[in-house]
């Protein structure tokens, strides 16, 4: 099986800067996506991490250590429109390659 | 762009009620997948199926079944609603053939079982 763990909730202020840890234990790891979910609507793809290192795309930034079992998503300049929820979710070999998602980060951007 | 569509956004059924999920891909994909998401518990598999006719249970099967006739079509079936099954429903798909082939969702369908 699969163990993702990222944190529940996080706050921000516009203009700033932050980070959304994600780890996972899981046996034959393939990849790592990150999703963004707005409040009732469809999460919408984000990045997505197979080798080590940082995956800059814009604001948006997603960092992968595959021997650490960590990722992180960093989003730069925030706005208020960054408000959402950020899903982690992690693929294997042993599991026909279907994501297997984390309980998602809450993040709160505040003027 | 890939379009995933959810025929009903927002259901209320009575307990015992037999419910349909209807979802529809317009982008040829083989896989298609359900989950349901729940506050503080994320996105959880149901089913999912790789190719017409074909299904797999995913990680909370019990109580749904699904039904794959058409490539592009994908249909959730409650046999019979239980308040328990109360939930956002998340219909997606992707291409087959390796980790990287992102999911596409569907905008969601909120279930009420009354």
């Amino acid at each position: 099986g699969q163990n993702i763990d990222q944190p529940t909730e996080m706050t921000a202020t516009e203009g700033a800067i932050v980070q959304i840890n994600c780890t996972y234990q899981t046996s034959g790891f393939n990849g790592l996506f990150w999703y963004q979910q707005h409040a009732g609507e469809a999460p919408t793809f984000l990045s997505y991490n197979v080798l080590d290192g940082l995956e800059e795309k814009g604001r948006f930034s997603s960092f992968l250590s595959r021997s650490k079992g960590y990722s992180y998503l960093l989003l730069k300049e925030l706005q208020m429109k960054d408000s959402a929820s950020y899903l982690c979710a992690v693929t294997a070999t042993g599991g026909s390659y279907i994501p297997t998602f984390g309980r998602g980060t809450s993040l709160i951007v505040h003027p | 762009d890939v379009k995933v569509t959810q025929s009903s956004r927002y259901l209320v059924k009575r307990t015992g009620e037999k419910v349909f999920l209807e979802c529809v891909q317009d982008m040829d994909h083989e896989n298609m997948f359900w989950y349901r998401q729940d506050p503080g518990l994320g996105l959880r598999l149901i089913y999912f199926s790789y190719d017409v006719k074909m299904k797999e249970k995913g990680d909370i099967p019990e109580g749904y079944s699904v039904s794959r006739e058409k490539k592009e079509r994908f249909s959730l079936i409650l046999e019979s609603a239980s308040t328990n099954q109360t939930s956002m429903y998340l219909c997606a798909s992707s291409l087959t053939g390796g980790s990287g082939n992102t999911i596409y969702f569907g905008e969601g369908s909120w279930l009420t079982v009354v």
